[in-house]
């Protein structure tokens, strides 16, 4: 079956660095996604892997490794517009179109 | 400017009565979702098209109807309303050609 794990909550002062990590079980991997959600609004896209390694977007940057169906969001120089929720979210061969497994979100807090 | 939109946004409504949820995008993509989400459980896909006239479940798809009969719409139809459809609902969106999904803004569903 498939599953993604993340803590559900997190706490971080402003100008610090946060990593939030997902592990996730499927069967057919075909690339993870990292969105921000702030409360009562839409997600946003925020990164995409679909091969090993580091992808670094300004002060936010996200890792993958296939082999440990691992993932994490670095979050880098805190402020306090990043208190919001983020999801990890990973797409499946076997789930056809635009299906996407959703973790069950973290929760950012970030304090002054 | 590329957008989805979901009407209504708020909506009270009581057990039994049917309702629509509309969802619409302008950017020609072929591949639309709906999502519910709720506290503790994240985001689960109801249904998805690929196109139009192809539509299929999702993970929670009871209760719950979809039509695409153009590209740009996606409507959600409640037949019969229970209490535990009450939830915030997302509609998405993406090209087949493109690793982003586009999200609506929510439409926040009460059934009494």
């Amino acid at each position: 079956g498939q599953n993604i794990d993340q803590p559900t909550e997190m706490t971080a002062t402003e100008g610090a660095i946060v990593q939030i990590n997902c592990t996730y079980q499927t069967s057919g991997f075909n690339g993870l996604f990292w969105y921000q959600q702030h409360a009562g609004e839409a997600p946003t896209f925020l990164s995409y892997n679909v091969l090993d390694g580091l992808e670094e977007k300004g002060r936010f940057s996200s890792f993958l490794s296939r082999s440990k169906g691992y993932s994490y969001l670095l979050l880098k120089e805190l402020q306090m517009k990043d208190s919001a929720s983020y999801l990890c979210a990973v797409r499946d061969h076997g789930r056809a179109g635009t299906a996407l497994i959703f973790g069950k979100g973290t929760t950012l807090s970030v304090s002054s | 400017e590329a957008q989805v939109t979901q009407n209504p946004r708020y909506l009270i409504t009581v057990t039994g009565k049917k309702l629509t949820v509309t969802c619409s995008q302008n950017m020609n993509h072929e591949y639309m979702s709906w999502y519910r989400q709720d506290p503790g459980l994240g985001l689960r896909q109801i249904y998805y098209s690929m196109n139009v006239e192809v539509t299929d479940k999702g993970d929670v798809p009871e209760g719950y109807k979809v039509s695409r009969k153009e590209k740009r719409n996606f409507p959600l139809i409640l037949e019969s309303p229970s209490p535990n459809q009450t939830s915030l609902y997302f509609c998405a969106s993406r090209g087949v050609n493109q690793e982003t999904q586009y999200f609506g803004p929510g439409t926040r569903l009460l059934v009494l």
